[in-house]
């Protein structure tokens, strides 16, 4: 079965700061890896995906994340956070490309402090 | 182009009573999903449509949801004799066809009283 775990229900960070959001997942098949963002009273919106390739991953509004298979992980990273970036962020698997059903941990909130 | 939209927006009734949530998806999107986002939690799978048929309803929480899509169009999530416990998020999707991103709605807040 698939599984995410996101640690840390809440990050904060100062403006100008590193942002670091956390995933780990299980899967028993080569997994295909997401990251959404939702703002207060707005639906998801995808910040980026792995699928397959390179396991280095750029997305919207700077934001990029790293597969390593060995970690079983696909960390969230932004070099510098912006009073806009706070939201709460979402990981999510599914099982490729033909896969209907995605797998989401359980959301980290990003604080961003001026 | 308009995205997914749902409706209502939030939704306050009483126990007991039965409730229809409804999803516009992206026109042309042949598959369609709903999620539950309980507070503090991630989103849980509840259905899935392709075209108007839905081949795995096994994330439906008990018999007391249902949901029907007519042709590649609009669909219903009806929750009958509401219990406090369905009170969530219930967030809708759409994609291309199966596999392909998912564009989610904004949501219809529910509160069972």
């Amino acid at each position: 079965a698939q599984s995410v775990t996101q640690l840390g229900s809440h990050v904060s960070v100062s403006e100008g700061a590193l942002v670091l959001l956390r995933c780990n997942y299980s899967s028993s098949v080569p997994p295909y890896l997401f990251w959404y963002v939702q703002y207060p009273n707005q639906g998801l919106q995808l910040l980026l995906k792995y699928t397959t390739g390179a396991t280095l991953v750029k997305g919207i509004n700077g934001f990029e994340a790293e597969f390593k298979k060995s970690e079983t992980s696909f960390h969230l990273t932004k070099p510098s956070a912006h009073m806009s970036d706070a939201a709460e962020y979402f990981c999510a698997v599914s099982l490729g490309d033909s896969s209907y059903k995605l797998i989401f941990g359980s959301g980290t909130r990003l604080l961003v402090r001026p | 182009g308009a995205g997914v939209s749902q409706s209502p927006s939030n939704k306050v009734t009483e126990k007991g009573k039965d409730v229809e949530l409804r999803c516009d998806p992206i026109s042309g999107h042949t598959a369609l999903y709903w999620y539950r986002q309980r507070l503090g939690q991630g989103l849980e799978f509840l259905i899935y449509f392709q075209g108007n048929s839905a081949p795995d309803k096994s994330g439906l929480p008990s018999d007391r949801f249902s949901a029907e899509r007519t042709g590649e169009s609009v669909s219903t999530l009806t929750i009958q004799r509401t219990q406090q416990e369905d009170s969530a998020v219930y967030l809708c999707a759409s994609s291309a066809r199966t596999g392909k991103e998912q564009f989610f709605g904004p949501g219809t807040r529910l509160t069972v009283l």
